[in-house]
């Protein structure tokens, strides 16, 4: 079947820096893509979504990308903060599939002060 | 805070026991889905609930089965549990039309429940 994956498993970054989480998606058709932050012992919290008829969408602080050629999905947070540190999933909404969810491994971002 | 509530928090079990998982949608969704997370994955869908009928399902066995009622609040039962079924249990709601693409589905913070 097809998923949604990750390029990296784990990301460091500087207080203060950005950072950019990667995603790439193989089902073509799919027409909404969302990203979740999930802190330990939490459930997945809703950070941004975008629908396949846009390329960007940015919100306080986050940008999602959306590039459907390569099918790629980017995740970018400006002036990362401690409080950014968690699991950052990726997820697609493919068609026909209703509310149903194909997440991916989740990237784990760790913020260094 | 999403407004999804689950019950319990955390959970025991023995091999081949029952076990019925509990979420309360927030306020207005009509849809309800849940999810097993298994330790260091993302969720893997299960099956949605939408006015009281179930509404798709994932690829797991009838053993895990659901129910909505009228207030849109939702139960997951697990029969016969397996030791592969320990995992995190997210409910997500939302609201909209049970089809519609693009409606933002809002999480639990899930059940942890652990099979002995």
């Amino acid at each position: 079947g097809e998923s949604v994956g990750l390029h990296l498993p784990t990301l460091s970054v500087q207080e203060g820096d950005n950072s950019i989480i990667n995603c790439a998606y193989s089902n073509s058709a799919s027409d909404y893509f969302i990203w979740y932050k999930q802190e330990s012992g939490k459930g997945p919290q809703f950070i941004i979504d975008i629908r396949s008829n846009m390329d960007k969408r940015q919100g306080q602080r986050v940008t999602v990308l959306l590039n459907k050629t390569v099918k790629h999905l980017s995740l970018q947070i400006a002036a990362t903060q401690p409080g950014d540190s968690a699991v950052y999933f990726c997820a697609e909404n493919p068609p026909n599939a209703g509310n149903m969810l194909t997440f991916g491994g989740g990237t784990r971002l760790m913020v260094k002060p | 805070e999403t407004g999804v509530t689950q019950s319990p928090t955390h959970l025991i079990k023995t091999r081949g026991q029952q076990v019925t998982l509990r979420c309360s949608s927030q306020s207005g969704h009509n849809t309800v889905s849940w999810y097993q997370q298994a330790l260091g994955q993302g969720p893997q869908f299960i099956f949605q609930y939408y006015r009281e009928e179930e509404n798709g399902r994932g690829n797991f066995p009838p053993r895990f089965s659901g129910l909505q009622f009228p207030n849109y609040s939702s139960e997951l039962n697990v029969n016969a549990l397996e030791l592969d079924d320990s995992a995190l249990y997210l409910c997500a709601s939302r609201g909209g039309l049970a089809g519609a693409v693009g409606e933002t589905q809002y999480f639990g913070p899930g059940t942890r429940l652990l099979v002995l």
